[in-house]
């Protein structure tokens, strides 16, 4: 059965730096997410792609977030400029269709630490 | 803002007992409510979804129920083993939206 898949599966920076998560959505998939999870609490939702472009976002996705879909296979998530609260498990996933009425299939995750 | 309540947090249950899991949203333009399964370290699987125009939808041991008036959905998972020991989470969706809104999880503890 296809897969999401993510990598790394765990990335370690200092704050102020750069860093671009990558994901691998399923193959026949249309749409993309992010979706972040801090240690203990819920999964959050980030932003949605269709289409080569953002669908939607919500308030945690500033200007510090942009996301790409750099080739045919990819979808990125980069954080231009990380703080210490961006620590968390960061979780891509893909739907067929739009994803408020169709289920959405999550990676495995990349855990970020910031230091 | 959209919210999705969940109770409770953590369960403990014996194996062979049922369990059950309760969800309440607050967007009335709701409509997908799935679940998912999240062992330790893992990523989220969806066990069992259902839409707004139906009331109850099952899955071998898993069923789940939705209240639109009330605007609740449960989780029930019947004569549970130690692998479903997990954190599941409810999570709720409108058509016009692309994004899930996750309700706070639920610890479940299957003793054997």
């Amino acid at each position: 059965e296809p897969e999401v898949t993510q990598t790394p599966s765990h990335q370690v920076t200092q704050m102020g730096q750069e860093v671009i998560l990558r994901c691998v959505p399923i193959s026949n998939h249309l749409y993309f997410y992010w979706y972040r999870q801090i240690l203990g609490q819920k999964v959050e939702f980030l932003v949605s792609f269709y289409n080569n472009e953002i669908s939607e976002k919500s308030e945690i996705f500033d200007d510090q977030f942009s996301v790409e879909r750099p080739d045919g296979s990819n979808f990125t998530l980069k954080i231009r400029s990380t703080k210490l609260e961006d620590s968390a498990m960061y979780f891509c996933a893909s739907s067929e269709w739009r994803g408020g009425t169709d289920t959405q299939y999550f990676g495995p995750g990349t855990r970020l630490t910031v230091l | 803002g959209e919210n999705v309540e969940q109770h409770p947090s953590t369960l403990s249950v014996q194996e062979g007992d049922s369990a059950v899991i309760k969800c309440t949203y607050s967007d009335s333009a709701s409509n997908y409510f799935p679940w998912y399964k999240q062992e330790l370290g893992k990523r989220p699987q969806l066990i069992i979804d259902i839409r707004s125009n139906v009331g109850e939808k099952k899955d071998q041991r898993i069923a789940v129920t939705l209240n639109k008036t009330a605007k609740h959905f449960s989780l029930h998972i019947t004569e549970t083993q130690p692998e479903d020991s997990a954190v599941y989470f409810c999570a709720a969706s409108a058509s016009g939206t692309y994004k899930y809104i996750f309700g706070t999880g639920t610890r479940l503890k299957v003793l054997a």
